[in-house]
């Protein structure tokens, strides 16, 4: 059964700092991986799909790498500013359908 | 890209009452359609697989006497939760692949919060 973890679980930074968000999966036999964002009470705002073929993607200050032989992705967030505070999310999408299995997410507050 | 709406955004009833939630997709045909439950300050929990023209599919430990889910159409999707009780408050969401069974991108509905009294 697929499991995945993020770390950390939340984050308080200053605006105008670049930072890392971890995701780590058990299960290495996955189809893509997909970086979500969600707001208090919304629900998910999709940033990010990486297929299993590639490394990475990038969009705006956003980059998401995958790894799939180590388990891991990570996105990375270039000169956050308060409007990015939200919680962000990763899933593993199995290679058999379209199931998503969802982390914990990581919980990030930029202070102005 | 893609839109999926959930109808209602919010509801409130009566412990005992059943509820029922719409899942649509609006622009593509969905014959697979996820839902998720969010409890607060939790991930999302995959409850069931909803196949158009067939049985849903449950994750384990979801009741499906409970979590009634009907896909009567390639873009309609409804989860029933039935006999209701407070601890079934929480955050509905659904999910479709444009393109099922290929590990495509989902696209998700904005959810729908259900507060049971």
């Amino acid at each position: 059964k697929q499991e995945v973890t993020q770390i950390p679980a939340a984050l308080s930074v200053p605006e105008g700092e670049n930072l890392v968000l971890n995701c780590s999966f058990t299960d290495s036999a996955i189809y893509n991986l997909q970086w979500f964002r969600q707001d208090p009470g919304k629900g998910l705002t999709s940033l990010l799909l990486i297929q299993s073929s590639q490394r990475e993607q990038t969009s705006g200050r956003l980059n998401a790498s995958l790894d799939k032989s180590s388990g891991r992705s990570t996105l990375y967030i270039a000169a956050s500013q308060p409007g990015d505070s939200a919680t962000y999310l990763c899933a593993a999408i199995e290679t058999s359908g379209s199931r998503l299995t969802f982390g914990e997410g990581t919980q990030l507050t930029v202070n102005p | 890209g893609a839109v999926v709406s959930q109808h209602p955004s919010w509801v409130i009833c009566k412990s005992g009452t059943s509820v029922k939630i719409e899942c649509r997709s609006l622009d593509f045909q969905a014959t697979t359609m996820f839902w998720y439950r969010q409890f607060p300050k939790q991930s999302l929990m995959l409850m069931a697989t909803s196949n158009e023209g067939s049985k849903a599919t449950y994750e384990q430990g979801v009741e499906k006497d409970k979590f009634l889910i009907n896909h009567a159409s390639l873009t309609l999707s409804t989860l029933t939760v039935t006999s209701a009780h407070p601890e079934d408050s929480s955050f509905y969401i659904c999910s479709a692949p444009k393109i099922p069974g290929k590990g495509g991108e989902q696209y998700f509905g904005p959810g729908t919060r259900l507060t049971v009294t």
